[in-house]
């Protein structure tokens, strides 16, 4: 049974970029959360994709955005990249309410130089 | 505003010894969840264990177990016989029934010495 799979592994952006992230759920998994884990920190939420609508969303700017596909796979896109922005982005997948913790994948590294 | 507070940011132990992380919460709210997860070096979180706040039994999953204490906003984890796979940066997290998102402590880097 797969579990979380992201793409990709590492990323090296310039600011001013824009950068796309994947994610694909764990099998049977109909919802996707996003979280942003900066070095030393624990994973920040970021947003929450369900049928395709985002269902909640932390404190971050516009310029993080996702999408949700039908086989509800997702991508998180970031615009206009900061140094700040630099960072482990984790994408973790539940059954919509399950309440029983999620599935996380291994991440994609982004650095933004 | 609800937040997790892990106040050892690293801890050491010999192999086969027991250890204890601690975390502290704040909510306003009755009813969450909370849970410890394990990222090792491969960056995956992984669950190690979970409550309920509503139940008053502790959960143990094999060498895990949790103290919780709810009145003092209290989740702290227990390991047991430690394994050097155990090594990995430790959080604590909750999130309250309804809500999706998870908030995060700071983690404990957890380092078993042989």
């Amino acid at each position: 049974d797969a579990g979380v799979t992201q793409s990709p592994t590492h990323l090296i952006k310039t600011r001013g970029q824009q950068v796309t992230l994947r994610c694909s759920p764990k099998s049977g998994h109909d919802t996707v959360s996003w979280y942003q884990q900066a070095l030393g920190q624990g994973p920040q939420f970021i947003f929450q994709y369900y049928e395709e609508e985002e269902r909640q969303r932390g404190n971050f700017p516009d310029r993080f955005s996702g999408h949700q596909f039908p086989n509800y796979s997702s991508e998180l896109n970031v615009n206009a990249l900061l140094l700040g922005d630099s960072a482990l982005y984790l994408c973790a997948s539940s059954l919509v309410w399950q309440g029983d913790g999620y599935t996380f994948g291994s991440g994609t590294r982004l650095t933004v130089v | 505003a609800q937040t997790v507070t892990q106040s050892q940011p690293e801890m050491s132990v010999q192999e086969a010894e027991t250890v204890t992380l601690s975390c502290t919460y704040d909510t306003s709210e009755n009813n969450y969840y909370l849970f410890w997860y394990k990222q090792p070096p491969s960056r995956q979180m992984i669950l190690v264990i979970r409550q309920e706040a509503y139940k008053q039994q502790n959960a143990t999953e094999n060498r895990f177990s949790v103290n919780f204490q709810k009145a003092a906003k209290s989740f702290s984890l227990k390991i047991s016989d430690s394994q050097l796979g155990d090594t990995a940066m430790y959080f604590c997290a909750f999130n309250n029934f309804g809500n999706e998102k998870l908030t995060f402590g700071t983690g404990t880097r957890l380092t078993i010495i042989p």
